[in-house]
């Protein structure tokens, strides 16, 4: 089975600190993402990779960056923590198009707390 | 740009039964994907189906079972002889075929199973 690994389950970081939430998938993907999920808001789209060293924003940018140095790694950066960015974070991967299993494999999330 | 809209945030049902979730979605596009993902409550969010737009039959899998409606832009999730472990947020989502794979999501909708 394809694992998608986030790095950490729940974190709490103070209000300016700079977060690296961690994603490693384990089976060679190309495309890489990251989504927030909120009460009532559904997943909205940070970013996304095609590649190595290829990054996309996505529906939510600001605020955040990423870095993908290695295929099976992406990290998403929160370069000054703020309260509004309290939230649930999910890491996906997807299979290739036309495989039997096409779609996202996600990540078990990352719950952040911004205090 | 795509949307996809969960008209139902909350629905409950009794064990064994059936039940319905909604999913409205509007696109340009003639080529897409469209899935139904399940988030059981602190758990990773899993492909509970999916459908290519090109096909006229529609995807079942196990007691899961959607209803498409092409011209309507409607995808129903049908869960026969509900099961407990079937509570979840459940999240209707939509894909560009051939694009960037990136994932629309609706809200999502709250089932509960009652024993």
């Amino acid at each position: 089975d394809v694992k998608v690994t986030q790095s950490s389950r729940y974190l709490v970081k103070r209000t300016g600190e700079k977060v690296f939430l961690e994603c490693v998938q384990d089976m060679d993907h190309e495309n890489m993402f990251w989504y927030r999920q909120d009460p009532g808001l559904g997943l909205r789209l940070i970013y996304f990779s095609y590649d190595v060293k290829m990054k996309e924003k996505g529906d939510i940018p600001e605020g955040y960056s990423v870095s993908r140095e290695k295929k099976e790694r992406f990290s998403l950066i929160l370069e000054s923590a703020s309260t509004n960015q309290t939230s649930m974070y999910l890491c996906a991967s997807t299979t290739p198009e036309g495989a039997p299993s096409y779609g996202y494999t996600f990540g078990s999330g990352t719950r952040l707390t911004v205090v | 740009a795509q949307t996809v809209t969960q008209s139902q945030p909350e629905m409950s049902v009794q064990e064994a039964e059936t039940v319905t979730l909604s999913c409205t979605y509007d696109t340009s596009e003639s080529n897409y994907y469209l899935f139904w993902y399940k988030q059981p409550p602190s758990r990773q969010m899993i492909l509970v189906i999916r459908q290519e737009a090109y096909k006229q039959q529609n995807a079942t899998e196990n007691r899961f079972s959607v209803n498409f409606q092409k011209a309507a832009k409607s995808f129903s999730l049908k869960i026969s002889d509900s099961q407990l472990g079937d509570t979840a947020m459940y999240f209707c989502a939509f894909m560009t075929q051939g694009g960037s794979e990136k994932l629309v999501f609706g809200k999502g909708t709250k089932l509960t199973v009652n024993p």
